[in-house]
């Protein structure tokens, strides 16, 4: 399974945009890639999945290039709400089965007014 | 989105005794579920993958007869912690994936164990 590394932590302001960089060098040809957002004591939250290129959603765009080697999730405007952890995955995998997600250390986001 | 859910919220039993945790697919099939626990400030860690109707496999290092899991059907399975001890107080989290489909696991909103 591909090794994600993420920064720990980050901080931001109100109304800014937040780019997190994830790399995954030994991804798979066939994985996707996978954001998940994380508040305390709750399960994880599906954000946003892509496999190349640029994907986009009502929250968050998802840019990987070429290579798929590393992923950058980005919050446009965020609020205090978006303060959370942000977990970069590498999978599930596109030929489907059942594969297990395994979680990094993820991302500490901390918006401040 | 599909929605997952466990049962209890939260729990705090005696050291000894044993603890169940429910996780439920409420709108789909689930052909495989997963068990994470957490601890505080710590990132989520795969304890095993369960498949409906056979064993569930464990990762490296979970006692599988301590952590008795269950699927009996394809939206439930359950987590059993037996003879708790105040180190498996943790976060426990349930994850499904929908039946036919490959591309999202769907995470329940989670268990507090406290051992006392």
């Amino acid at each position: 399974l591909a090794k994600t590394t993420q920064p720990i932590s980050m901080d931001s302001y109100e109304g800014q945009e937040v780019n997190i960089t994830c790399s995954h060098n030994n991804i798979a040809t066939n994985d996707y890639i996978t954001w998940y957002q994380q508040f305390p004591s709750q399960g994880p939250r599906f954000i946003i999945q892509g496999y190349k290129t640029k994907v986009t959603n009502e929250v968050a765009s998802l840019f990987i290039p070429a290579d798929r080697k590393s992923s950058t999730l980005s919050l446009p405007r965020v609020s205090l709400s978006d303060t959370a952890v942000y977990y970069c995955l590498v999978g599930p995998n596109l030929s489907g089965g059942y594969n297990k997600l395994i979680f990094g250390a993820g991302t500490r986001l901390a918006v401040h007014p | 989105g599909a929605v997952v859910s466990q049962h209890p919220s939260r729990v705090i039993c005696k050291s000894g005794t044993s603890v169940k945790i429910e996780c439920r697919s409420l709108d789909f099939q689930a052909t495989t579920m997963f068990w994470y626990r957490q601890f505080p400030k710590k990132s989520l860690m795969l304890m095993a993958t369960s498949n409906e109707g056979s064993k569930a496999t464990y990762e490296q290092g979970v006692e599988k007869d301590k952590f008795l899991i269950n699927h009996a059907s394809l939206t439930l399975s359950t987590l059993t912690v037996t003879s708790a001890h105040p180190e498996d107080s943790s976060f426990y989290i349930c994850s499904a994936r929908e039946q036919g489909a490959s591309n999202e696991q769907y995470f329940g909103p989670g268990t507090r164990l406290t051992v006392t």
